[in-house]
């Protein structure tokens, strides 16, 4: 079973609103991603969680703020966005084998709309 | 820097036609690893394929087929009797081999559209 799971599947916020997008995994990957997709284009990375710690940024906003309660579980929290930060926000997950690229399962994202 | 390059932005065939996608990358890296991705309309993308560095031989699973040729740097991925079903983005992305970062790099996608 390669699933990843993503809550809620659409969400319409405000810029002074706050919310979470949630995803989840039982595979047993031990590293889990957050992407950012603009229509047309291809998935951009914004965090990677390691065995529960971050270790990429990718110089994201801090009105993006990531958080991973447990190994199966990753959030996105949401605060003051910005127009521009409507998009497709796809969660991805991989076993992150010891030295081996491990190939990543995405979930089906959450298309989210800041008016 | 690593680069994929997928010229062809949008192809559209005709139902039963076959399809090749193409694929270029560029990589310092003597190891590295590439990904074939569908994402349909509902947003998914869904892993189709990964093949490494040291492993040249084609692939075939069912109606797909891919062409990895180091001396050129492509993995093209063709689609043989396409159906309508096949109609999505598809990306080719890849990843350089190092322990702890496994950072995709997607090329742009080629839109494929089937006609029924």
């Amino acid at each position: 079973d390669t699933e990843v799971t993503q809550t809620p599947k659409h969400l319409v916020m405000g810029m002074t609103n706050k919310k979470s997008l949630k995803c989840e995994q039982h595979m047993g990957h031990r590293a889990m991603y957050w992407y950012k997709q603009k229509a047309k284009k291809p998935p951009e990375l914004m965090f990677v969680y390691s065995y529960e710690k971050l270790s990429i940024n990718e110089s994201v906003p801090s009105r993006f703020s990531p958080e991973c309660p447990n190994s199966s579980l990753l959030n996105l929290h949401l605060h003051a966005l910005q127009p521009e930060d409507s998009a497709l926000y796809l969660c991805a997950s991989s076993l992150q084998g010891e030295g081996v690229t491990d190939t990543q399962y995405f979930g089906p994202g959450t298309r989210l709309t800041v008016l | 820097a690593q680069k994929v390059t997928q010229a062809q932005t949008e192809i559209s065939v005709v139902e039963k036609e076959d399809v090749t996608l193409d694929c270029v990358y560029e990589t310092r890296d003597t190891t590295y690893y590439l990904f074939w991705y569908k994402q349909p309309p509902s947003g998914e993308l869904v892993f189709l394929i990964r093949r490494n560095s040291f492993d040249e031989q084609n692939e075939i699973s069912g109606r797909y087929s891919w062409n990895f040729q180091k001396s050129t740097s492509s993995f093209n991925f063709t689609i043989t009797a396409s159906q309508v079903v096949d109609s999505a983005v598809y990306f080719c992305a890849l990843s350089e081999a190092s322990f702890g970062n496994e950072k995709l790099t997607f090329g742009t996608g080629t839109r494929l559209t089937i006609i029924p």
